[in-house]
């Protein structure tokens, strides 16, 4: 069965380091999006992508943050000056074009900021 | 704003005995309610959807149901590797899929 995979599975930066998530989301899928899960806290939305733009951006996803993707198989969650704050389980999903059709999540990015 | 509540927070069940979980929502509008099993270090993975009330959907030992304030995870004689934490979802608008998510129950099923 298809699946969306995520790189790295962990990922270590110093705070105000730039880090780079990387999605490949699954192939016949049109709709993208980003979630992260701080530890013991609820999965919050990010921001959602779709035709190459943002489609939906939550008010934890500020000018620090940015998605691009950048070819055809891959899709990017940046953070330009990472904060202790944002360490967190990042998740990448996506869906089928079909509107009401679940989002499949990726196993997510586990970043530390220290 | 949007809210969905689980409970209980932790349910530890013997193997065999069936229960149910809650979720209940304040979600304007809602279009979807969406159930996921999460394992420890692994994202969310796709059970259910459920769009309208009344609507009951099954797989295995789970079934879901969904009233107009809530929804319900029945589990039917559960086995060890249905330990997990379920997640539900709200969404109220299909295109962005903004879901609000629940805090989720973590299952505990003992041989």
């Amino acid at each position: 069965e298809p699946e969306v995979t995520q790189t790295p599975s962990h990922q270590v930066t110093q705070m105000g380091q730039e880090v780079i998530l990387r999605c490949v989301p699954i192939s016949n899928h049109l709709y993208f999006y980003w979630y992260r899960q701080i530890l013991g806290q609820k999965v919050e939305f990010l921001v959602s992508f779709y035709n190459n733009e943002i489609s939906e951006k939550s008010e934890i996803f500020d000018d620090q943050f940015s998605v691009e993707r950048p070819d055809g198989s891959n899709f990017t969650l940046k953070i330009r000056s990472t904060k202790l704050e944002d360490s967190a389980m990042y998740f990448c999903a996506s869906r089928r074009q079909n509107l009401g059709s679940p989002l499949h999540f990726g196993n997510g990015t586990r970043l530390t900021v220290t | 704003e949007d809210q969905v509540t689980q409970s209980p927070e932790a349910l530890r069940l013997q193997e065999g005995e069936s229960s149910s979980l809650n979720c209940s929502y304040t979600v304007s509008g809602l279009r979807g309610l969406f159930w996921y099993r999460q394992d420890p270090g692994k994202g969310p993975e796709f059970l259910f959807t459920l769009y309208s009330a009344g609507e009951e959907k099954e797989k295995e030992r789970l079934k879901a149901t969904l009233t107009k304030k809530e929804s319900f995870l029945h589990i039917t004689a559960p086995k060890p590797e249905d330990s997990a934490t379920y997640l539900c979802a709200g969404v109220s608008n299909f295109g962005n899929e903004k879901l609000t998510f629940g805090t989720g129950t973590r299952l505990t099923i003992i041989p």
